[in-house]
């Protein structure tokens, strides 16, 4: 049961450079997000999708980019990192049905 | 923006103590959840409350829904070593499609010394 997973889990890019953050799962869960966390801000959703070809923003959008051509791929691009992107990023997928929410394990990016 | 007030930030206790966590909202939630993050994890989640006034109970923690599905409570009995880590509440928003999208706490980092 391989789950959620992410890469790369540490990533450290300088300022003005494209990063991917890749996502994948192996559910064929109809729902996706993608979480920043920070202290003090608790995670705040950046992009989620409902389903393939299916996107929209969250609370903290700007700066990124998403695409969802598979269901099990939800890739997360920062299109020119800036240091105030440094920060954990989360995937997560749920059904539609049920309400339980399974997040990956996260990727530490940092940008000098 | 539906926002979660999450208290306290920081709870350092002794093994034995209790300790509750409260998330606070004006705003009402179809259901509330509870998480727990270890260091280098993701979140885990602990239980899902969708009913006003609900009480869950694991072994020694309490979770309490709100009567108004505005608040919620974390209680932990006997707190231990094992039980440190990251608390997060999360909300769903009520009404309307929210595609399982979740609004989060600042989170409460609980630390239990032996």
């Amino acid at each position: 049961d391989a789950g959620i997973t992410q890469s790369p889990r540490y990533k450290i890019t300088e300022t003005g450079r494209q990063v991917t953050l890749m996502c994948h799962q192996t559910w064929s869960h109809s729902y996706m997000f993608w979480y920043r966390q920070d202290l003090g801000h608790g995670l705040r959703l950046i992009y989620y999708s409902a389903a393939a070809d299916i996107t929209d923003k969250g609370e903290v959008p700007d700066g990124y980019v998403v695409s969802r051509s598979k269901t099990e791929n939800f890739p997360l691009t920062l299109e020119s990192a800036t240091r105030s992107q440094t920060s954990v990023y989360f995937c997560a997928s749920r059904t539609a049905s049920l309400n339980t929410i399974y997040f990956g394990e996260g990727s530490w990016l940092t940008v000098v | 923006t539906q926002l979660l007030e999450q208290s306290p930030q920081f709870l350092s206790i002794q093994e034995g103590e209790n300790l509750t966590v409260y998330c606070n909202s004006s705003s009402v939630f179809s259901s509330l959840q509870w998480y727990r993050q270890e260091p280098g994890e993701g979140p885990v989640l602990l239980v899902t409350v969708v009913t006003g006034g609900e009480v869950k109970k694991l072994k020694r923690l309490t979770f309490q829904f709100g009567d108004a599905r505005k608040d919620s409570s974390l209680h932990i009995t006997a707190a231990q070593p094992g039980d440190t880590g990251l608390y997060l509440c999360a909300g769903e928003p009520a009404g309307g499609t929210s595609y399982g999208k979740l609004t989060f706490g600042q989170g409460t980092i609980l630390t239990v010394h032996p």
